[in-house]
């Protein structure tokens, strides 16, 4: 059964450009959050989508959106890459609503580093 | 911003030796959880105990909740080389539906 997967695993990029960030959840997983977590500290929420609508979102400018796909996958995009936006962005799924879905599953991630 | 507060912020013990991890949170919660992170990778989930639980064990991890304190602990015991790695608390908010909130995190390095 495989988990969380991610890609790609390393990304670079310069300053005003665009980029995609992929994510497949675990098997029988629906729903899929987004964190940022930055160099030496925790991660930070972004957003999440359950049934191809983005159900939360953390305190994240809109430069930052996503979307789900009908096989759960999801894709983070970011525009206008600053400096700051250089982390690891994590993807994490879990069961469906209501049927005990607390427990989060995390991808290895993908390290977005901004030149 | 950051619900929890992990305490120490740097651990180093022996191996064979117990560590302790502590975590503070200032809201209400569903659950909190305990994740692991080798070499800034994936976060691996450890553990979860819910509000209405006070003590929940796996394995060689044993962890804590007083809701009255809004604080948790966990316990590695007989902890290994294999144990370092970056430790974090993080919470799930009343009414956040599987959105968390995590600390800083705590490093933990065992030594041969």
């Amino acid at each position: 059964d495989a988990g969380v997967t991610q890609s790609p695993t390393h990304l670079i990029k310069t300053r005003g450009q665009q980029v995609t960030l992929r994510c497949s959840p675990k098997s029988g997983h629906d729903t899929v959050s987004w964190y940022q977590q930055a160099l030496g500290q925790g991660p930070q929420f972004i957003f999440q989508y359950y049934e191809e609508e983005e159900r939360q979102r953390g305190n994240f400018p809109d430069r930052f959106s996503g979307h789900q796909f009908p096989n759960y996958s999801s894709e983070l995009n970011v525009n206008a890459l600053l400096l700051g936006d250089s982390a690891l962005y994590l993807c994490a799924s879990s069961l469906p609503l209501g049927m005990k879905a607390d427990t989060q599953y995390f991808g290895p991630g993908t390290r977005l580093t901004v030149l | 911003s950051q619900q929890g507060e992990e305490d120490p912020q740097a651990l180093s013990i022996q191996e064979g030796e117990n560590a302790t991890m502590n975590c503070s949170y200032k809201t209400s919660i569903n659950n909190l959880q305990w994740y692991r992170q080798n070499s800034g990778r994936g976060l691996v989930h450890l553990i979860l105990i819910r509000s209405n639980e006070r003590e929940k064990h796996s394995g060689r991890l044993r962890v804590t909740l007083d809701t009255s304190k809004k604080s948790s602990s966990l316990l590695i015991t007989a902890s290994r080389a294999a144990d370092t790695a970056s430790y974090f608390c993080a919470t799930e908010r009343t009414g956040a539906n599987s959105k968390l909130t995590f600390g800083k995190g705590i490093t933990l390095s065992v030594r041969p």
